[in-house]
């Protein structure tokens, strides 16, 4: 069973410039989140999908953040414009069953605004 | 301010000795889990506590959950250099079915 896996793994462009990131889950899982972890400082909880549905997009920091999850298989989290502060590892985890299933993380997607 | 606190942040050892992590917070939470993140990759999943009081090993690794549901801690029984690696405790609340983690302790072992 393939992982979760994401793209690209590193991405450097500059500020004001937008910047898609893409998730594929694991085949069947329903739910898909999305974390971040900024240079420094601990992960944190970005959004939540169940199917194509956003289930929690509470730790969205601003409207400059677009996720999408259309057909409710792969996600796409779009920043534009990109601001410095965005820069970080954007993690993406999906999960077969909300609750306390196991979510299981991709390898992230370095981002760097300059 | 972090709601899960971990220490120390860094822990640098020699092969064989034991090494603890500690997390703790002022919340309560429903589970708490422990991960293991390498570079390059994301975090992978070791154990999780969901029972006050709970305790799991796995191989040298003792995790333990505290009475309360605050606070959790991983003991590693002489360390070996393949021990190495950044330890992320995150904690679970079933209300809001998402993870909270601590800021990791980076741990190094040396040969």
């Amino acid at each position: 069973e393939a992982g979760v896996t994401q793209f690209p793994s590193h991405s450097v462009i500059e500020k004001g410039q937008t910047v898609t990131l893409r998730c594929d889950p694991i085949s069947g899982h329903d739910n898909l989140y999305w974390y971040r972890r900024v240079m420094g400082k601990e992960i944190k909880f970005l959004l939540h999908f169940v199917k194509e549905s956003k289930q929690d997009e509470s730790g969205m920091p601003n409207n400059r953040f677009l996720a999408e999850r259309t057909g409710g298989t792969y996600s796409t989290l779009k920043v534009q414009p990109a601001e410095l502060e965005d820069s970080g590892v954007y993690f993406c985890a999906s999960s077969r069953q909300g609750s306390e299933d196991t979510q299981y993380f991709g390898p992230g997607t370095r981002l760097t605004v300059l | 301010t972090q709601l899960l606190e971990q220490s120390p942040q860094f822990l640098s050892i020699q092969e064989g000795e034991n090494l603890t992590v500690y997390c703790n917070s002022s919340s309560v939470f429903s589970s708490l889990q422990w991960y293991r993140q390498e570079p390059g990759e994301g975090p992978v999943l070791l154990v999780t506590v969901v029972t006050g009081g709970e305790v799991k090993k796995l191989k040298r690794l003792t995790f333990q959950f505290g009475d309360a549901r605050k606070d959790s801690s991983l003991h590693i029984t002489a360390a070996q250099p393949g021990d190495t690696g950044l330890y992320l405790c995150a904690g679970y609340k079933a209300a809001g079915n998402k993870l909270t983690f601590g800021g990791g302790t980076r741990v190094l072992v040396k040969p």
